[in-house]
């Protein structure tokens, strides 16, 4: 299994700021994947980040909105840019252990877009 | 493109009573899946995967699930639950192939236990 770690796990923002999350690891992984969850919500990719590449994103997300750091293979981050209050979500980090192919995930950052 | 379908938005039942919560998937080949668990302001718990092989899988918490191919379905079971399991329960399918992809997830199930 992996333990993931996540900062900050809850955030009231302007809207028109941004906000780094930032996403740990216990042990080093090829691929990690930001998720976010809407209000009531199921889970919606967002992208994955892959070490040493740029991250791969999904359908309606893009990468001025969402920038996405992945300097070594236990640390990610994922950036809210320019937020506007449908911005307002749970964001989840996750990483997938190769071995099992099982996914893990962090217990989320909750972002209040005001 | 793959999809998940939990046509159950909530479900109530008694505690102790026994428990299925419906999954349905569409995907191109043998997929994997998962039933994750979310408490209430908790992150997510795998409940159990299945990936090949036997078809009724056991999980933790006393859960399991039967992938039926025939009917692309993946339904959890529990024969009796207990009022901690309520929660949010998610299905999700990932890709088979090579390389890691994210998973795709249903809606969810909220399951709320009646004392």
């Amino acid at each position: 299994s992996a333990v993931i770690s996540q900062k900050p796990s809850r955030d009231i923002c302007q809207r028109g700021t941004s906000l780094t999350i930032q996403c740990q690891v216990d042990s080093q992984v090829t691929m990690m994947f930001w998720y976010r969850q809407q209000p009531g919500q199921s889970l919606t990719l967002i992208a994955t980040a892959n070490q040493g590449s740029e991250a791969t994103y999904e359908s309606g997300f893009v990468i001025d909105k969402f920038p996405i750091s992945r300097p070594n293979l236990t640390f990610s981050t994922l950036t809210v840019s320019n937020m506007s209050p449908e911005d307002s979500s749970i964001y989840l980090c996750s990483v997938e252990v190769v071995e099992s192919r099982v996914q893990y995930f962090g217990p989320g950052t909750r972002l209040t877009v005001t | 493109a793959q999809s998940v379908t939990q046509p159950d938005i909530h479900i109530t039942v008694s505690e102790g009573a026994s428990l299925e919560l419906r999954c349905n998937y569409s995907y191109g080949a043998t997929p994997y899946l998962f039933w994750y668990v979310q408490s209430p302001g908790q992150g997510l718990q795998l409940l159990l995967k299945y990936f090949s092989g036997d078809t009724l899988v056991q999980g933790i918490k006393g859960f399991e699930a039967e992938f039926k191919r025939s009917q692309s379905s993946f339904n959890l079971r529990k024969p009796s639950v207990h009022w901690s399991d309520a929660a949010e329960y998610f299905c999700a399918v990932g890709s088979s192939g090579g390389g890691a992809d994210g998973l795709t997830f249903g809606k969810g199930t909220h399951l709320i236990i009646q004392p």
